[in-house]
């Protein structure tokens, strides 16, 4: 079946670095890949897709990349603010349907 | 940007009580929109998939006796939760595409209600 792993540690970092967040997958061969941001007692907010034949992407402080070998993508916040203290997800459009499947999410946390 | 609303934002009643969630698309139509349950600190899972003017796909596993959604115009669609228990607590959420049809493109997200059965 269908799995997307996203690491469930919280991620701690210092305001300013750069934060990583991975998100592999098995049994999926995607078009397209999505990451979400979700805050506490909120929907998600859509903040990127990259398409699979793209390698990255960027928008502002954000970059995403998309190995569909290795089956994995890779979403950066450069200049990291405490305002980007989230649960970030990521999300694979579900085989043969409109939906999408996401991951259980990473959570940021930023220190100031 | 496309907005999608949800009310209400918050229920608490008591078990055996039937609540109703609405999910509206303010400035597009979707003929397709999906309904989501998150557990706390888990992951979004798909419910069922509403479609305006036929009836909901629901995922496996869901009954759609007990979660009863109803799509009548392209702007709304409604999950109704009936004769809820305590296990039926969770963080329901909606979302649409816009444009409805183009399964490449984000989905838009309800703030989502949060349901607490006692």
């Amino acid at each position: 079946s269908q799995k997307i792993e996203q690491n469930s540690e919280a991620l701690n970092i210092q305001e300013g670095k750069t934060a990583t967040l991975t998100c592999n997958y098995t049994n999926y061969s995607p078009a397209y890949l999505q990451w979400y941001r979700q805050d506490p007692g909120r929907g998600p907010v859509f903040l990127l897709l990259i398409r699979e034949n793209e390698k990255e992407k960027r928008k502002e402080r954000l970059k995403v990349t998309f190995d569909t070998t290795l089956k994995q993508s890779l979403f950066h916040i450069t200049a990291s603010q405490p305002a980007d203290s989230a649960t970030y997800l990521c999300a694979l459009p579900d085989t043969g349907r409109r939906a999408l499947t996401f991951g259980s999410g990473t959570r940021l946390q930023v220190q100031p | 940007g496309a907005v999608v609303s949800q009310h209400p934002s918050w229920v608490i009643c008591k078990s055996g009580t039937s609540v109703k969630i609405e999910c509206r698309s303010l400035d597009f139509q979707a003929t397709t929109m999906f309904w989501y349950r998150q557990f706390p600190k888990q992951s979004l899972m798909l419910m069922a998939t509403s479609n305006e003017g036929s009836k909901a796909t629901y995922e496996q596993g869901v009954e759609k006796d007990k979660f009863l959604i109803n799509h009548a115009s392209l702007t709304l669609s409604t999950l109704t939760v009936t004769s809820a228990h305590p296990e039926d607590s969770s963080f329901y959420i909606c979302s649409a595409r816009d444009p409805p049809d183009t399964s490449n493109q984000p989905q838009h997200f309800g703030d989502g209600t949060r349901l607490s059965i006692l």
